[in-house]
């Protein structure tokens, strides 16, 4: 049973658009992460937050958008959609203990057209 | 910078052993962990390294050494179920809380 809940899980949408991306966990944790993962590639970080009203850049540089005003919730905008933006997004979320790392969502896989 | 080589992919017969290497050049270590992706799924943990040995868990085994910057997972009596992306990733920093890097994944294929 997930703990972390991505929708939506697919979406097909126009370039232009408006989208928001929702992230959900109901573990409590304060850490969050969104990353972005390409067919056969890494996974890279693109925002992050330790808390409610911290929210930081990942080290891959995205036009995307970020908040945390509550524990459980961390959306990720896009204000204009464009074809560069067609990617799996992934949301995660981490606490202690620090050995186990994060738990992910099932990811939301977006393509621009 | 950053670095995480793995291997693209590997094939093995079911029944056999794999083992998957990665090794890392981070700029600093606390912890390796290896993730078990399936095709559009999340990815999910399977083991945890921060100091030198082998940690072994049923049917996988994962070894750290911190001097040469290598990890390796091990795979016995493979099962059809296991094909899967194994990701190998570093918390490159001191801050137990800290972010996790990501190799590319290692794309294994478990054949009849």
């Amino acid at each position: 049973e997930a703990d972390i809940y991505q929708t939506p899980r697919y979406l097909v949408i126009g370039t232009g658009k408006k989208i928001t991306l929702e992230c959900s966990q109901t573990m409590g944790h304060d850490k969050m992460y969104w990353y972005q993962q390409d067919p056969g590639m890494e996974l890279h970080l693109i925002h992050y937050s330790y808390g409610v009203n911290s929210t930081e850049k990942g080290d891959l540089s995205s036009e995307s958008t970020v908040s945390r005003i509550r524990t459980e919730h961390f959306p990720l905008t896009l204000e204009s959609a464009r074809p560069s933006h067609t990617s799996q997004y992934l949301c995660a979320s981490s606490d202690l203990p620090a050995n186990y790392g994060y738990t992910f969502g099932s990811g939301t896989r977006l393509t621009v057209v | 910078g950053q670095n995480i080589d793995q291997p693209t992919e590997m094939t093995a017969t079911e029944g056999a052993i794999v083992q998957i290497n990665c090794t890392y050049q981070t700029s600093g270590f606390n912890g390796l962990f290896w993730y078990q992706q399936h095709a559009g799924e999340a990815p999910t943990f399977l083991s945890y390294n921060v100091l030198d040995g082998l940690e072994e868990k049923g049917r996988f085994s994962s070894f750290l050494s911190r001097s040469k910057g290598y990890s390796y997972l091990l795979l016995k009596e493979l099962q059809m179920k296991d094909s899967a992306s194994y990701l190998c990733a570093v918390r490159p920093t001191t801050d137990s809380w800290g972010k996790l890097q990501f190799g590319a994944g290692t794309q294994v294929v478990v054949t009849p």
